[in-house]
């Protein structure tokens, strides 16, 4: 049961290319998010889905494209990356409902030069 | 609206001696609430969590949490401190936002435990 699944670990990118974060769950789950992780800021949302082909953004969207074409998967796109993108990033999973725990990927570490 | 707002950024303790983590929520229903922790570099992992039934709830490794719905608290506690609980611990709400249902994150509490 492998759970959430992100890749890469680590990646650096130059300012102005373009990636995508990859998030595979294999739970079932309806409800998918990814949210980026600073100091002292806590995590915060990105994006979510709450089924294939619906998404929605969260509180910090500007510079990111997702899209939810499975209930397994949940890429995240930077489009022309900046400095300010550098972070570490969460995909997670989620049980839609009150009292749905959310399962987290490991993680990628971003660094934008 | 949601919020979740965890009063220290940084606690230190000793091996062996009480752990408190305080955290203040605001939601206008009953929320299910979470307690994370996250070790260095690792990604996070559930604690405990609080979804209306008995109002201590306890975790894994010894820590517990009491929900007062009088306070809008939600303190996660441990009798003794280990040096592994060192790592950083998010209070997280799960509610109706403006991004929809989503998890809030607190901004996080650093405990460092000291030998």
């Amino acid at each position: 049961n492998a759970g959430v699944t992100q890749t890469p670990k680590f990646q650096v990118l130059k300012t102005g290319q373009s990636m995508t974060l990859q998030c595979a769950q294999d739970m079932n789950h309806e409800y998918m998010s990814w949210y980026r992780q600073d100091p002292g800021m806590g995590l915060r949302l990105i994006h979510y889905s709450v089924g294939a082909g619906i998404t929605d953004q969260g509180e910090v969207p500007n510079g990111y494209n997702v899209s939810r074409s499975t209930t397994e998967d949940f890429p995240l796109r930077l489009l022309s990356a900046a400095p300010s993108q550098t972070s570490v990033y969460f995909c997670a999973s989620t049980l839609i409902g009150q009292g749905g725990e959310a399962f987290f990927g490991q993680g990628t570490r971003l660094t934008v030069v | 609206a949601q919020s979740v707002t965890q009063l220290d950024s940084h606690v230190s303790v000793s091996e062996g001696t009480p752990v408190l983590l305080r955290c203040n929520y605001s939601s206008s229903y009953s929320p299910s609430l979470f307690w994370y922790v996250q070790h260095p570099n690792k990604g996070l992992q559930l604690l405990l969590k609080y979804t209306s039934a008995a109002t201590l709830v306890k975790g894994i490794n010894g820590f517990e949490a009491e929900f007062k719905k009088s306070e809008t608290s939600f303190h996660l506690t441990k009798p003794s401190a280990h040096m592994s609980d060192a790592a950083e611990y998010f209070c997280v709400v799960s509610g109706i936002s403006q991004a929809g249902t989503a998890l809030i994150f607190g901004k996080g509490t650093t405990l460092s435990v000291s030998s």
